[in-house]
């Protein structure tokens, strides 16, 4: 168990440009989320995908932001044309997903600041 | 929609001491998941503990335990003999058990220090 990975750990971008992060699951965690963390803020949820599947998205995923699990293993998530208030931790989490209620288990995040 | 508070941003504990921070929530529904999740300085965020709402026995572990009351939808965590590792953020957090939403809502934190 290597923990879930995300790469970069930090990212920094000017304004309107395009970033990609990427989150490497638990091996075998079939469930995958993305939160973002803004300073002084718990994390709030963004997107979940079970397997291959997006199965839940948050109002907070506005058309900018796209998210992808290709073969149900890696993950990405693309910012389009970055705005200031995008600057946050971008947190990549997995479950087993084989019972119900199976804890969440963090990456270390990446930091995203936007000049 | 669901919403947690933490209404202490800061608390502090001498070491070995005992510290609770609290926690209130709005649902209304009747079965869900409540976690604490600690976020050390620069570090990932670990699950502390959990607690199903259908069970009435507050959840221990260790050194770690909760007073759940739901009908006052309070979720409290203590720990006790307080250690110098526990310095970190601490995060209250809510889960829906209907539906098959996976999503987390979350308090906003509280800092905890432990002084020597």
């Amino acid at each position: 168990d290597t923990g879930v990975s995300q790469n970069p750990r930090h990212k920094i971008t000017k304004r309107g440009q395009n970033v990609t992060f990427r989150c490497d699951p638990i091996s075998e965690h079939n469930r995958l989320y993305w939160y973002r963390q803004t300073l002084g803020q718990g994390p709030e949820f963004l997107t979940y995908f079970q397997n291959e599947a997006q199965l839940e998205k948050s109002r907070l995923l506005s058309d900018r932001f796209s998210a992808e699990r290709p073969k149900g293993s890696f993950s990405t998530l693309e910012i389009q044309r970055t705005e200031q208030g995008d600057s946050a931790m971008y947190l990549c989490a997995s479950s087993p997903g084989d019972r119900d209620n199976q804890p969440q288990h963090f990456g270390d995040g990446t930091r995203l600041s936007i000049l | 929609a669901q919403t947690v508070t933490q209404s202490q941003p800061e608390m502090s504990v001498q070491e070995a001491e005992t510290v609770t921070l609290s926690c209130t929530y709005d649902t209304s529904e009747s079965d869900y998941y409540l976690f604490w999740y600690k976020q050390p300085p620069s570090r990932q965020m670990i699950l502390v503990i959990r607690q199903e709402a259908y069970k009435q026995q507050n959840a221990t572990e260790n050194r770690f335990s909760v007073n759940f009351q739901k009908a006052a939808k309070s979720f409290s965590l203590k720990i006790s003999d307080s250690q110098l590792g526990d310095a970190a953020m601490y995060f209250c957090a809510y889960r829906t058990a209907q539906g098959g939403s996976e999503k987390l809502v979350f308090g906003k934190g509280t800092k905890l220090t432990v002084n020597p």
